[in-house]
């Protein structure tokens, strides 16, 4: 299966943007989904786990959700900070492959 | 403190081997999958392959099944990813990635990733 992200979003500080991860075949509901966020130059790192958990350290402004009618989860950024600007993953699995990784999007804050 | 620590950035020629390393560190290293990510220029991220390193299970994604290995040394804590012929369109970013315990698929860790440039 796939999973499938718009290329790009922007939004202004201060307001809220959702990023949307679709899945191509099989339930969204029935794997868990991760966001990743990546700065330019660097490593990702997890801002939600399991559909909608924040590890420590992340503000609560992340969140995530799941939605079966369109087989889809999202990422929410609510009060946008210029520091959010950055490429955000959506990752789950099935039965066979551990990891399938949207393609990505670029968050510009502008 | 749990790190993932990767080997340099490489320039290589087509044709060449190469085998890259990603050594765990602050945790028991034997006890957690350790995956392959490869993340092209300008591209998104890619699931190469996954290690068991207590075991040695390993398994690939199709995309990458027979065009790399991935193999580890539980005496060293470390982890690699060799390719025999490399061509111009492995130029990209690799990172390795820890698999949270357990049934969970999340990625809980990363290394610094490693560059590998293939050019004539």
């Amino acid at each position: 299966f796939m999973l499938t992200q718009p290329h790009s979003v922007s939004e202004s500080p201060g307001k809220t943007v959702t990023i949307s991860c679709t899945r191509s075949s099989g339930n969204i509901a029935s794997n868990y989904v991760q966001w990743y966020q990546q700065r330019p130059g660097s490593s990702p790192t997890t801002v939600i786990y399991e559909d909608n958990q924040r590890p420590s350290g992340v503000p609560d402004r992340f969140s995530g959700s799941i939605d079966s009618s369109s087989n889809s989860a999202s990422l929410t950024i609510s009060g946008l900070k210029t520091e959010d600007e950055a490429d955000y993953h959506c990752q789950s699995n099935d039965n066979t492959i551990p990891w399938v990784f949207g393609g990505g999007t670029k968050l510009t804050v502008l | 403190e749990v790190q993932l620590v990767q080997s340099g950035a490489e320039v290589k020629k087509p044709g060449e081997s190469l085998k890259i390393s990603c050594k765990g560190s602050g945790y028991s290293f034997i006890n957690y999958w350790i995956g392959w990510v490869r993340q092209m220029p300008g591209k998104g991220l890619e699931w190469m392959g996954i290690i068991y390193p207590g075991d040695s299970d390993t398994k690939y994604s199709p995309s990458f099944q027979g065009q790399v290995t991935i193999s580890a040394d539980r005496s060293i804590s470390t982890a690699y990813l060799q390719w025999t012929s490399l061509k111009a369109s492995d130029t990209a970013m690799y990172y390795c990635a820890r698999k949270g315990m357990g049934a969970t698929h999340t990625v809980d860790y990363w290394g610094q990733g490693t560059l590998v440039t293939v050019s004539s």
